[in-house]
């Protein structure tokens, strides 16, 4: 049981390249979320998934893209990378929205030059 | 408005002694859920605690306790008899939302540094 995992660990960019996040949880969850952190920001959410096939924005959704469609993988796009994008990112998920713990990956570091 | 307020961006605690941690939320739901993380220097984001909004008690796990006053708008983590370990970032996050929309909101954080 490898709970969530994120691929890659650490990027580098340049800017304007595209890459893809991939995250991947074994535990059955239906919700999933990417967030991002920068220093002293705290996490925000980007987008989330309630269920194979769905997405939603979030907080700062503005130049990602999300895709789920499997239920125990999370995609995170960028398709044009920028400086503003350098961050740490973590996938969660959680069993249900209401009253569940999130559970979190690892975080992906990535560096736009 | 800020949703989740943590006023304390670092402490320094000796071992051994007892440490709040503040954390105070805005919100108009009647239903929501804080809980807080733990996020040591290995990057990690560690579950620590959960209080509903409607839960009577204050949640405790083991060394970790929620001291919830709903009137106030606070939820501060209190950590008993700390150790070396628990030197980390500490996050308190709320869960608001109606079914299927439901977002998680975190706090700036603060940062943790038990002193031997």
């Amino acid at each position: 049981n490898a709970g969530v995992t994120q691929t890659p660990k650490f990027r580098v960019l340049k800017t304007g390249q595209s890459m893809t996040l991939l995250c991947a949880q074994d535990m059955n969850h239906e919700y999933m979320y990417w967030y991002r952190q920068d220093p002293g920001m705290g996490l925000r959410l980007i987008h989330y998934s309630v269920g194979e096939g769905t997405t939603a924005k979030g907080e700062v959704p503005d130049g990602y893209n999300v895709s789920r469609l499997k239920k125990q993988n999370f995609l995170l796009g960028l398709e044009s990378a920028a400086p503003s994008q350098t961050s740490v990112y973590f996938c969660a998920s959680s069993y249900s929205g209401a009253q569940e713990t999130q559970y979190f990956g690892p975080g992906t570091r990535l560096l736009v030059l | 408005a800020q949703k989740i307020t943590q006023t304390q961006p670092g402490m320094f605690v000796q071992e051994k002694e007892a440490v709040t941690l503040d954390c105070t939320y805005d919100t108009s739901d009647p239903s929501y859920g804080l809980f807080w993380y733990k996020q040591p220097s290995s990057g990690e984001m560690i579950f620590l605690i959960y209080q509903g909004s409607y839960d009577q008690q204050n949640a405790t796990e083991g060394r970790y306790s929620l001291n919830f006053q709903k009137a106030r708008k606070s939820a501060n983590l209190v950590i008993s008899a700390s150790q070396l370990g628990d030197s980390a970032m500490y996050f308190c996050a709320m869960r608001e939302g109606t079914f299927g929309n439901e977002k998680l909101t975190f706090g700036t954080g603060t940062r943790l540094t038990i002193i031997p």
